[in-house]
């Protein structure tokens, strides 16, 4: 199954600013997803990342806020705009190329303050 | 939409004692099921799955079965190991076709604690 290298692992960040994480995946892949884990809760599916075009979002999460790069096959971003403290989470990514076997990157857990 | 709903948390048992997690879904159709696991510090790994009806899934001792009358994929494990701790979360898929093609819907997660 594929490998994702996400980054960063972490990160504290100041209210008001923006953080870009990154995915990678050491393989060509059909489809990419961003997940959010906020503290405690489950995973909540925050956007499909389209190779090429606009990312497809979940209801309660809008571009302006979660705007998403899908450039090619093994790579995307997800970037948090204009942080608050209740944007404090686990991001992480994941891929499948069959829809049986999803992988999972290791997370970015942001802390805004 | 789909939804996965699973028992409430946390679980703590002994070592060896049996293990019993529920999970239940709503879906259109015939969604795959999942049982992924997360180690403290880790990120998710799947446990195991299946893609039909009584169907099971199976690994490192785990097994679900998968229940298309009662709409349930429980985990089961004879006998549980310190080793076991962990955040265990039951997770569909919904089918070629569907809206829902493709996304994992999660549970809530069970947090489960094995003691000595």
């Amino acid at each position: 199954s594929a490998v994702i290298s996400q980054k960063p692992s972490r990160d504290i960040c100041q209210r008001g600013t923006s953080l870009t994480i990154q995915c990678q995946v050491d393989s060509q892949v059909t489809m990419m997803f961003w997940y959010r884990q906020q503290p405690g809760q489950s995973l909540t599916l925050i956007a499909t990342a389209n190779q090429g075009s606009e990312a497809t979002y979940e209801s309660g999460f809008v571009i302006d806020k979660f705007p998403i790069s899908r450039p090619n096959l093994t790579f995307s971003t997800l970037t948090v705009s204009n942080m608050s403290p209740e944007d404090s989470s686990i991001y992480l990514c994941s891929v499948t190329e069959t829809g049986e076997v999803y992988t999972f990157g290791s997370g970015t857990r942001l802390t805004v303050v | 939409g789909d939804s996965v709903t699973q028992m409430e948390g946390p679980v703590t048992l002994s070592e060896e004692a049996f293990l019993t997690i529920n999970c239940t879904y709503t879906a259109t159709g015939y969604p795959s099921l999942f049982w992924y696991v997360q180690y403290p510090g880790e990120g998710l790994q799947l446990l195991l799955k299946a893609t039909k009806a009584d169907d099971k899934g199976s690994n490192k001792g785990f097994e679900a079965t998968y229940r298309k009358e009662t709409t349930s994929f429980h985990l089961e494990k004879g006998s549980v190991q310190v080793s076991d701790s962990a955040v265990y979360f039951c997770a569909s898929r919904g089918n070629a076709g569907g809206t829902s093609y493709g996304k994992l819907t999660f549970g809530q997660g069970t947090i489960l604690t094995v003691h000595p």
